[in-house]
């Protein structure tokens, strides 16, 4: 079974600035997947990034990117160019056969 | 292509009551799988399969249960419902590693 640790339920950040969510998780698989998935109030879970467990190098996808530090069990991810639609819960979910998510960040973004 | 569909959208039930979530996909997914979400929370994992005739059991799983006798279907069966099962219920598909394709969720009090 798998575990997921999201420290900050809430974070906010000034439009156009950078910020970082943070996640930890334990899993005793040795090869998964991790994920991370934004929820806005229409309470649609859209995929923001995906990362591969055996890939060494960070995923990016655009202005998000993760850093993924494997024997720390660590996940967080990273949003450049804050923008006004970014603001939503965002879930950590490393990934297996019983996918899990983290308890969620809230992040506000003020204009 | 429909993805994932999740009937129905809402429900009231009382106490004691009996029913049934319906979750059909159409992306020949393997991995299927059954959440619910209570008020600003993270997605909690009920139940899920991996295969037609496989399912396991998740971090939430009394009080309900699953069948997968087609790679199509995972209908999610609540047997006597309570208050404390007052959620929003979402089904999920996918590959195995791929991303999750979520149904629009249900919503389901009861009272």
């Amino acid at each position: 079974a798998q575990t997921v640790t999201q420290s900050q339920p809430e974070m906010s950040v000034q439009e156009a600035e950078t910020v970082t969510l943070s996640c930890t998780y334990d899993t005793s698989e040795s090869d998964y997947y991790l994920f991370w998935y934004k929820q806005p109030p229409s309470r649609q879970m859209i995929l923001v990034i995906r990362q591969e467990a055996y890939k060494q190098q960070n995923a990016t996808e655009n202005r998000f990117s993760v850093n993924f530090q494997k024997a720390a069990k660590s996940f967080s991810l990273k949003i450049s160019d804050s923008q006004l639609g970014d603001a939503a819960m965002y879930f950590c979910a490393p990934g297996g056969n019983d996918m899990r998510f983290g308890a969620g960040t809230r992040l506000t973004v003020k204009p | 292509n429909a993805g994932v569909t999740q009937t129905p959208k809402f429900q009231v039930l009382k106490t004691g009551q009996s029913m049934t979530l319906q979750c059909a996909q159409d992306m020949n997914h393997e991995y299927m799988s059954w959440y619910r979400q209570d008020p600003g929370m993270g997605l909690r994992l009920i139940h899920y399969s991996v295969g037609a005739g496989i399912t396991d059991q998740g971090e939430v799983p009394n009080g309900y249960n699953v069948s997968r006798s087609t790679t199509e279907d995972f209908p999610l069966r609540l047997l006597s419902a309570a208050p404390s099962q007052t959620s929003v219920y979402f089904c999920a598909s996918s590959r195995v590693g791929g991303k999750l394709f979520f149904g629009s969720g249900t919503q389901l009090s009861v009272l």
